[in-house]
Parts: C-alpha cells; structure tokens; sequence
C-alpha cells in the first residue's frame, strides 16, 4: 500500500475483554515497530520485528500483551484482559531496514479507550 | 541499545522566536534521527545525521550531529506556529527503533 495501516482507527472495549490491533506495513519493508503513547507522552517502544521474527520484545508491558508478525507483512498487536491502564494510542512504523539505518513510516494509530 | 536526554522537555515561545532541542547521549551514536509529531498526529520523519560534526539545513531548521557524535540539535529560526508539535530524536541503533522523551513546541502567535 502507498502507507502504514492500521485498523480500528479508534475502538473502546470493556475492561477485561481482549482487543486485536492491526498493522499493514509498507510492501517490501522488513522491520515493522509497535509504539504506545499516552495523552501528552512519549513513545513507548513495544516490540520490534525484522521480518516474521521479533527479536526484541523487551518492551512489552506484561504477559497481557503479545504480537505476532505472518508473511514478513501484516502484524496483530493483542491484548488480553485489557485494563483501564492499556488505554492509549498505539502506533505502528515500518522501515526498510531495522533501527534508524532507514526512514520510518508511521501509521495513524489506533485509539484504545478500555471502559 | 542507545539511551538519550531530550532536552528541554517543553518550550514556548513567541512567534518570530527561535527554538533549540537537543538531544545527548552518553555514548558514540552511529547516527541519529529527527521526528516530528503535530498535535492528534503520527511522527513523520525529518532527518538523519550520520557524519561527525554534520549539518543540514531544511528552509528555518538546522539540524547538527556534534563532533564527538554524542548529540545533536535542532534549531528552527523564526519560529511560526506550523512549527507547534513534539520532536523527537531517535538515536542510532541496529536493531530497535527507540526515541527520546521529545520536546515539546508550543508557538503564540
């Protein structure tokens, strides 16, 4: 596609209910990044992947929260039994390369309320 | 992988003002990259240094990659209130792409 995608573009959940975020990168980029960020944060790095293979997930906040990349292409970020505190939005970049070798492409983000 | 300090973490000014950030780290980064990220949007790419003691100029933004490549800087002259929005350094890393706290731009008109 011309961009990053990503879907919902907003979604509200009940507390305890687990949520499924989408991530479509750039065709051809091999590094595709997960990011959070609360109201007038920074971004929080999640989990990082080069291809279908995540060799970093350090930044997941808890066993809650875990991702998975098919095809070396689209990404799913899961949470489960989200909790008032995973409310934020959460972005996703993809490189063609990994680290900051190369220009990051950002999607618009997915807006998560959990009520 | 790299850590940095953004400093300062929020600044207003007066429109027509000029407005540093930067960012420093406490180790010999490969490279470094500028993001910026307007109010209820995305970061978009702005730059990368890579050479020691680079500079590079984009219409009234300087950015400088420092000699010892341990920070950098960037400097919009004549600040106008397009210029509102947070900016992040990200510093040079193989593998994970991880920013610096940003700094915040607030410009009054």
């Amino acid at each position: 596609g011309a961009g990053v995608s990503q879907s919902p573009s907003n979604k509200v959940t009940e507390k305890g209910k687990d949520v499924e975020l989408r991530c479509d990168p750039i065709s051809g980029h091999t590094a595709l990044y997960w990011y959070r960020q609360s109201l007038g944060q920074g971004l929080e790095f999640l989990i990082y992947f080069q291809g279908n293979s995540a060799p970093d997930k350090s930044g997941l906040p808890s066993d809650r929260f875990s991702a998975e990349r098919t095809g070396g292409s689209v990404s799913t970020l899961t949470i489960q039994r989200t909790q008032q505190e995973d409310s934020a939005v959460y972005l996703c970049a993809s490189s063609r390369a990994g680290g900051s070798r190369t220009e990051a492409f950002f999607g618009q983000g997915t807006r998560l309320t959990v009520v | 992988g790299q850590q940095v300090m953004q400093i300062p973490q929020y600044q207003h000014v007066q429109e027509g003002e000029d407005f540093t950030t930067y960012c420093n780290s406490s180790t010999t980064l490969s490279n470094i990259q500028w993001y910026k990220q307007r109010p209820g949007g995305h970061p978009v790419f702005l730059i990368q240094l890579v050479k020691s003691g680079e500079v590079k100029k984009q219409k009234r933004l300087t950015f400088q990659f420092g000699e010892a490549k341990k920070n950098s800087s960037l400097h919009i002259t004549a600040t106008q209130t397009t210029d509102v929005g947070t900016y992040f350094c990200a510093p040079g890393n193989t593998g994970k792409l991880i920013f610096g706290q940003g700094t915040t731009l607030q410009v009054k008109p």
